[in-house]
């Protein structure tokens, strides 16, 4: 059962960069068919698509985001990171690591979420 | 960016219900739509991709149908567990973007 766990500080003070990584354990992050997203929630509300990264490296992000975004994959860890820099209190979800079919573009496979509290 | 907008946008039922919820997307995605279900503190659990396909798992009390522009999730025999709160999701193109979510609550 693929499974799928952030890590990263949960408190992020304004202004600075946001790092989280996301490691990936009962199947490859190399695998065909799929790629690796980020996906946010601030409180209370919806759900916002943040990129995605395939291992190959390409890379694609949400225009509304993309100037302060970067996302890497660690093949040798199964792992893949992102920064999200110049945060502020709109900043504030929680942030899921995902896993998207990319042939249909559905998330399948979700972690448990960590909850990023931007603070001063 | 496409608009995804989804009505209505909470709903009281009672179990053993049927429920539609529907998803209206600002211009054609063709059959690109995703249903996912999230219930408090946790993640969102995939049940339809592609407008109507099941997810493997899914009960089959589940399902979805449109195209176009248009889509409804139906849920049949309303379970206690299926209160929660339903989302969707266009995957035409890029960025993907989700509806703004439907909660449905017990009557």
């Amino acid at each position: 059962q693929l499974q799928l766990q952030e890590s990263g500080s949960g408190l992020v003070k304004p202004s600075q960069i946001l790092s989280l990584t996301c490691a990936v354990s009962g199947g490859s992050i190399s695998s065909d068919g799929f790629s690796w997203s980020w996906i946010r929630q601030p409180p209370g509300k919806g759900l916002e698509w943040i990129g995605h990264i395939y291992h190959s490296g390409s890379i694609f992000y949400n225009p509304s985001l993309e100037s302060r975004v970067t996302m890497s994959v660690d093949r040798s860890k199964n792992q893949f990171s992102l920064g999200l820099t110049s945060m502020t209190a709109a900043d504030t979800a929680v942030y899921y690591c995902v896993r998207m079919e990319i042939y249909s573009g559905y998330f399948d496979y979700w972690g448990q979420g960590t909850l990023i509290t931007v603070s001063s | 960016d496409i608009q995804m907008t989804q009505s209505p946008s909470s709903l009281s039922a009672s179990v053993g219900d049927r429920v539609t919820i529907t998803c209206r997307a600002s211009q054609s995605i063709s059959r690109y739509l995703n249903w996912y279900q999230q219930k408090p503190g946790k993640a969102p659990k995939l049940l339809i991709h592609v407008a109507a396909s099941l997810q493997s798992g899914v009960p089959s009390r589940f399902s979805g149908s449109g195209s176009g522009t248009d889509f409804t999730l139906t849920i049949s025999n309303l379970q206690p567990e299926d209160f929660a709160t339903y989302y969707c999701q266009h995957s035409y193109n890029y960025p993907y973007t989700f509806g703004q979510g439907t909660k449905l609550e017990i009557k």
